[in-house]
């Protein structure tokens, strides 16, 4: 089956614009993640959600970074007024439940904040 | 806090040369602990996990074994091939600790004829 897409897969915008990025999870999948991955880092732990509610979002940077996913599929990160610090590849996940092992991982969208 | 280190890369192999990435953590739980891996132009995928103290993650030829003790869990492999080639990221997710994972910074991996 198909697995996690991420639209698009590139975005190159400038300081103080808005971005969003979409992620679309492999069907039946309840649980889905987003992860930053700075150049040359690991990925970094964003916000999870389980169904539609965000059951942790403590890696969330600060207040100019807001995720959705009303109806418990398709998911956007959404970033306001970015900077160049934005910089990076947004990574989503998702697994069949809040507790299994596997989380399946997108292509990733790469933002360039110029 | 929760965090894994990781061999600094890049490491340069000949073709069926023996390869160990080695992987240590913290943890303030009981974590599970995973390899990942990025071929080149491509998404991360699950290479190998183990769950409890003394289990081995296997696939592909490549193996590691969970050490408590020394808090470790080094990836091998008996003999590298080119398509080995990628990038290796260990990482750990603590049981109720809202299943994030948390990773290395990676090892790059590039294996020669």
């Amino acid at each position: 089956g198909a697995g996690v897409s991420q639209t698009p897969s590139n975005k190159v915008t400038e300081k103080g614009k808005y971005v969003e990025l979409r992620c679309d999870p492999i069907s039946g999948h309840t649980a889905l993640y987003w992860y930053r991955q700075s150049l040359g880092q690991g990925p970094e732990f964003l916000i999870y959600f389980q169904g539609t509610g965000a059951a942790d979002d403590s890696g969330l940077p600060n207040d100019r970074f807001f995720a959705v996913r009303p109806e418990g599929s398709v998911s956007t990160l959404k970033i306001q007024r970015t900077e160049r610090g934005d910089s990076a590849v947004y990574l989503c996940a998702s697994s069949l439940g809040g507790g299994a092992e596997t989380q399946y991982f997108g292509p990733g969208t790469r933002l360039l904040v110029l | 806090g929760n965090s894994v280190t990781q061999m600094e890369g890049p490491v340069t192999l000949s073709e069926e040369a023996f390869l160990t990435i080695n992987c240590t953590y913290t943890a303030t739980g009981y974590p599970s602990l995973f390899w990942y891996v990025q071929y080149p132009g491509e998404g991360l995928q699950l290479l190998l996990k183990a769950t409890k103290a003394d289990d081995k993650g296997s696939n592909k030829g490549f193996e590691a074994t969970y050490r408590k003790e020394t808090t470790s869990f080094h990836l091998e492999k008996g003999s590298v091939q080119v398509s080995d080639s990628a990038v290796y990221f260990c990482a750990l997710k603590v049981t109720g600790g809202g299943n994030k994972l948390t990773f290395g910074t990676g090892t790059q991996l590039k294996v020669e004829l």
